[in-house]
């Protein structure tokens, strides 16, 4: 049981050139998040997905695209990366409970992306 | 939407003392508060959480009081050690898919 992963751990990006990250869960978890994290800030909720199928914006979404085509997978796509989203990425997932008991999340180790 | 607090961004202790980590929220619709203690270069790992129909646990050295009429919950650690230096958060969840909404975090310096 590996958890949540992500690919890669490390990236640096020119201006304007596209990349993908890939969030990966063993858990058959319903909710997947995608976050972004900048120095001397907490993270920061860019999309979301409530199950296969469904994404929705989180508070930070402009520049990013996501697609959850398979329940255990959750994609983060850049189109055209600029220095602004130079951060790290942490994935996380959650599952769902009749009655909504359940709250905590589950968090990949994170991907450092550096655009120059 | 959600917006959460934590205050000090900075906090120094001495081993064997208290530390003491507070946050608000404005969202009166938030249901669960959870602490996240996250080391250099690491993910972030829940401590402990608190939902809203509770005002206080306690786990070993570690404790959250929540006062929801007042809108603000505290993280209570208890004879620091040097292991309990990192970057503490504080986050506030609400919204049917649980989004989180952290504050900016408090660096905790436990000094031996």
């Amino acid at each position: 049981n590996a958890g949540v992963t992500q690919t890669p751990k490390f990236r640096v990006l020119k201006t304007g050139q596209s990349m993908t990250l890939l969030c990966a869960q063993d858990m058959n978890h319903e909710y997947m998040y995608w976050y972004r994290q900048d120095p001397g800030m907490g993270l920061r909720l860019i999309h979301y997905s409530v199950g296969e199928g469904t994404t929705a914006k989180g508070e930070v979404p402009d520049g990013y695209n996501v697609s959850r085509l398979k329940k255990q997978n959750f994609l983060l796509g850049l189109e055209s990366a600029a220095p602004s989203q130079t951060s790290v990425y942490f994935c996380a997932s959650s599952y769902w409970t009749s009655g909504g008991s359940n709250h905590e999340q589950y968090f990949g180790p994170g991907t450092r992306l550096t655009v120059t | 939407g959600e917006n959460v607090e934590q205050h000090p961004s900075t906090l120094s202790v001495q081993e064997g003392d208290s530390a003491v980590i507070k946050c608000t929220y404005s969202d009166s619709a938030s249901n669960y508060f959870p602490w996240y203690k996250q080391e250099l270069g690491k993910r972030p790992q829940l401590i402990i959480d608190i939902r809203s129909n509770v005002g206080e646990k306690k786990d070993q050295r570690i404790a959250v009081t929540l006062n929801k009429t007042a809108k603000h919950f505290s993280l209570h650690i208890t004879e620091t050690q040097p292991e309990d230096s990192a970057v503490y958060f504080c986050a506030a969840s609400m919204g049917s898919a649980r989004q989180l909404t952290f504050g900016s975090g408090t660096q905790l310096t436990v000094l031996p």
